[in-house]
């Protein structure tokens, strides 16, 4: 698991309500990738860190929003959260080296209500 | 951009038989494949990679082949296990900056005793 770990692992929050997850890993991985996972869609990339305070968008950023003040941790926001966005979430890190591939985390099931 | 499909979203085998999985994708700049295992709540674990400057490539009981030619991607495991079970999804790094991924939608394995 590369020593990353999600919180919450479970949430449950009524729509409009501001959410955060966070995601910590151990390994001083540069890189750090925030996934939504849903049926019939597979892993879809939301957000991502290419260094501390260095993110940029992915396919399906609408609505959320990320911070990295340090290396280990990379924070999710949902500003207000709509129902669409119950899905299970998941980190993912890696180094920088050209070999190495995407490590994940547990996952955290988010459910809006 | 990348798009990755897989052929079958099912496949059911008898334990001890050889489990194909098989995955296309789009973009023939690829250079970097990966498979990835998930069981039922938990976060997709590496299996196996291969580069593009390679055909095939074996791990314990896993291996990878890759056919430039026609985009195609597959996962063969030998004498396959009841803890073979689950989700099996295959990922593309089209080389872009920030080492992205796209993934496929994923192969649910069921191995049957």
């Amino acid at each position: 698991d590369a020593g990353i770990t999600q919180s919450p692992r479970h949430k449950v929050t009524e729509t409009g309500t501001p959410v955060t997850l966070r995601c910590h890993q151990t390994e001083n991985h540069r890189y750090m990738y925030w996934y939504r996972q849903d049926p019939g869609h597979g892993l879809r990339l939301i957000h991502y860190s290419y260094g501390v305070k260095d993110t940029d968008k992915g396919e399906v950023s609408d609505g959320y929003s990320v911070s990295r003040s340090k290396t280990e941790d990379f924070l999710l926001t949902l500003e207000s959260a709509t129902s669409s966005q119950t899905s299970v979430y998941f980190c993912a890190t890696r180094t920088s080296g050209s070999t190495d591939t995407q490590y994940f985390g547990p996952g955290t099931r988010l459910t809006v209500l | 951009g990348e798009s990755v499909g897989l052929h079958l979203p099912t496949l059911s085998v008898q334990e001890g038989d050889n489990s194909i999985i098989n995955c296309a994708y789009s973009n023939s700049a690829s250079d970097y494949f990966i498979w990835y295992k998930q069981e039922s709540g938990k976060g997709p674990q590496f299996i196996i990679d291969i580069r593009s400057n390679m055909d095939k490539r074996q791990g314990q009981r896993v291996t990878v082949l890759l056919n430039k030619t026609v985009k195609h991607l597959s996962l063969q495991i030998a004498a396959t296990q009841p803890g073979d079970s689950a989700v099996y999804f295959c990922a593309v790094d089209s080389g872009g900056s920030n080492y992205k991924l796209t993934f496929g939608k994923g192969t649910l394995l069921t191995v049957n005793p």
